[in-house]
């Protein structure tokens, strides 16, 4: 696609139940990230894939959250047994090989209730 | 600990003049810099990368870099309502892949 698709791009939960958020990155972007937002606070990094390399993990919160890149495409971040501490906007981005600055998708607002 | 500090503002600055919005950084073996505009509620918008010391110029914004004193600057011209936003600079070395982000800062146009 022309840019970085997330899904949903709204999400209410209530607490303790599961979640999957789902990024698909611009064609030809070898490298991917999801990083949350919290309301008025910075990117908060969480988790890194390029190619077929072990993903850098040295960002996520707690063993809730997981993350897989199926196929060097389509991602999906898993949080288990949601906390309200979890929400927050969560933002996936993808870089080409050269890594020449990420490109945003737009974004799932999970709210924890 | 790889950092990227940015003064959070908010930094007001009337319509028409220049806005300058500085970074810094920790890491020495940092090797791209970038830009980031966020407008509230959005997802951040890549708008300027540098990769070398000096300046590079896109338009009515400049980017700025002394590897030196580890130091990265935007200056916005003729600055407009429409520039009012969070500025998020960042930075990579090759080494991490990765791209650390400051915390941004709340740049404010006063019309």
């Amino acid at each position: 696609g022309a840019g970085v698709s997330q899904s949903p791009s709204n999400k209410v939960t209530e607490k303790g139940k599961d979640v999957e958020l789902r990024c698909d990155p611009i064609s030809g972007h070898t490298a991917l990230y999801w990083y949350r937002q919290s309301l008025g606070q910075g990117l908060e990094f969480l988790i890194y894939f390029q190619g077929n390399s072990a993903p850098d993990k040295s960002g996520l919160p707690s063993d809730r959250f997981s993350a897989e890149r199926t196929g060097g495409s389509v991602s999906t971040l898993t949080i288990q047994r949601t906390q309200q501490e979890d929400s927050a906007v969560y933002l996936c981005a993808s870089s080409p090989p050269d890594l020449g600055g990420y490109t945003f998708g737009s974004g799932t607002r999970l709210t924890v209730v | 600990q790889k950092e990227v500090e940015q003064n959070s503002g908010p930094l007001s600055v009337p319509e028409g003049a220049i806005a300058s919005l500085n970074c810094t950084y920790s890491d020495r073996g940092s090797q791209s810099f970038f830009w980031y505009r966020q407008y509230s509620g959005k997802s951040p918008e890549l708008i300027m990368s540098i990769y070398s010391n000096g300046d590079k110029e896109d338009g009515r914004f400049t980017a700025q870099l002394n590897k030196a004193s580890q130091y990265v600057s935007l200056l916005i011209r003729d600055s407009q309502p429409s520039d009012s936003a969070t500025y998020l600079c960042a930075v990579n070395d090759f080494r991490d892949d990765k791209i650390i982000f400051g915390k941004g800062t709340r740049l404010h146009i006063l019309p």
